[in-house]
């Protein structure tokens, strides 16, 4: 019930290329989605986040598409850089809880 | 703004022994969580303290322990070590009404040997 699965695993794409992560929940009672970013040695960083009253929400380059009914959400990176090379996060939370369910990570490569 | 802090950066211990780590929030921040990252269990989440209490805890056992106090700063402990301990310990930190946007810190590396 408290699952938050994650795919790919890992992803290699050329500069300029759009990776996209998907994940999906299990508990209806979710009700922020963030996604983290963690550098090699690094704490993982907040990116973008998405409640379920929206479909999709863009901050600069990331854009996360969310689908209530299927309980799915999915990170896009537009232009992507070989600075974006990194492993990616999915979350979910409730409010009441506090607590972030973590999906397993994906390893992005983006190759110059 | 400085961010989360946390301190030692890395920790080596032996079976058996007591871990404590240190974390110090955003300023302003007043709740504290910790999260275990460990290789191929991903993140998960330990304790969440906010204004001094435990409010929350993840599914580890009572020897996995901590505090926050009143300047906001918070330790966790871990009694009894055992080799599946060793991960990266994460702390993290949330104000107020953006309670749902949590910072982490670079984290403290425990290894139990």
């Amino acid at each position: 019930q408290q699952q938050v699965k994650q795919s790919p695993q890992s992803l290699i794409v050329q500069k300029g290329g759009i990776p996209i992560i998907n994940c999906a929940y299990e508990n209806t009672a979710f009700d922020y989605f963030p996604w983290y970013q963690q550098f090699p040695g690094k704490g993982p960083a907040l990116l973008i986040a998405i409640r379920p009253d929206v479909s999709e929400k863009k901050e600069g380059r990331f854009t996360i598409s969310f689908n209530k009914s299927a309980k799915q959400f999915s990170l896009h990176i537009m232009d992507s850089q070989p600075g974006d090379s990194a492993t990616y996060f999915c979350a979910s939370q409730t409010g009441s809880a506090r607590q972030l369910t973590f999906g397993s990570g994906t390893q992005l490569t983006v190759l110059p | 703004e400085a961010g989360v802090t946390q301190s030692p950066t890395h920790l080596i211990k032996t079976r058996g022994q007591q871990a404590t780590l240190r974390c110090s929030p955003i300023s302003g921040h007043t709740s504290v969580y910790w999260y275990q990252q460990a290789l191929g269990l991903g993140l998960q989440f330990l304790l969440w303290y906010d204004e001094g209490e435990e409010r929350n805890r993840g599914n580890f056992p009572p020897r996995f322990s901590g505090r926050q106090f009143p300047n906001y700063s918070s330790e966790l402990n871990v009694n009894a070590l055992e080799l599946e301990d060793s991960a990266l310990y994460l702390c993290a930190s949330s104000w107020g009404v953006s309670y749902n946007e949590q910072f982490f810190g670079p984290g403290t590396r425990l290894t139990v040997l």
